[in-house]
């Protein structure tokens, strides 16, 4: 089992509409879980942190956590052509060293 | 400008012969990691400092090493190159506190080994 699990996609959206992203981790022990979204031939930048139960917004984002179930998400609302990219996932394992996993990544089209 | 830079941005080398890819952040941040991008295989890192002169093996640092001699630099050094480690490098680095372990990448390094 992979310590964090990505649907690879691709996921088709129609713009307008909302996006789910979802990810499931096996280290029970996490403690910070973080979205990055990576545009084609650039870096990842950091959209969204979560450290507790959950939901946490930010604008048109909206993480979950929900850690007795191992799973993190990411909503994106009025999905946007610029938000075309691929979505990692990643989680801290925590105990104080900076063990940052990540998963496969998903990559979402919106389509105007 | 905050920032993490790398150099060189691309580069052709050949099987076995050193190189070393430099990071560079000005954010004064006590965390650094490196990272390879591989199709299907996602980013996996490959080592990481937690301080100066502080380093540890991340999933996948065969064939690699690093060094931190200062804060702001963590170089990562192929001694002797092969074909498997084409791939994209990134570099990353956060300030590695409780509640501030986001990381800020650099532009990534594309490295092609023949």
């Amino acid at each position: 089992q992979k310590e964090v699990e990505q649907n690879s996609g691709p996921l088709s959206v129609p713009e307008g509409a909302i996006a789910s992203l979802n990810c499931t981790y096996s280290d029970r022990g996490s403690q910070s879980f973080f979205w990055y979204r990576q545009y084609s031939g650039k870096s990842p930048e950091l959209i969204m942190s979560i450290y507790s139960n959950g939901d946490k917004e930010d604008g048109r984002f909206t993480a979950q956590l929900n850690k007795a179930s191992q799973y993190v998400s990411l909503l994106i609302r009025d999905s946007q052509p610029s938000d075309s990219a691929t979505y990692l996932c990643a989680v801290n394992k925590g105990g104080g060293a900076q063990k940052l996993v990540f998963g496969q990544g998903t990559r979402l089209t919106i389509n105007p | 400008e905050a920032q993490v830079t790398q150099n060189p941005r691309y580069l052709i080398t050949v099987t076995g012969k050193k190189l070393t890819v430099t990071c560079s952040q000005n954010m004064n941040h006590e965390y650094m990691s490196w990272y390879r991008q591989d199709p299907g295989l996602g980013l996996r890192q490959i080592y990481y400092s937690m301080n100066v002169e502080v380093t540890d093996k991340g999933d996948v640092p065969e064939g690699y090493k690093v060094s931190r001699k200062e804060k702001r630099n963590f170089p990562l050094i192929l001694e002797s190159p092969s074909p498997n480690q084409t791939s994209l490098y990134f570099c990353a680095s956060s300030h590695g506190l409780a509640g501030q372990e986001t990381q800020y990448f650099g532009p990534g390094t594309r490295l092609l080994v023949l």
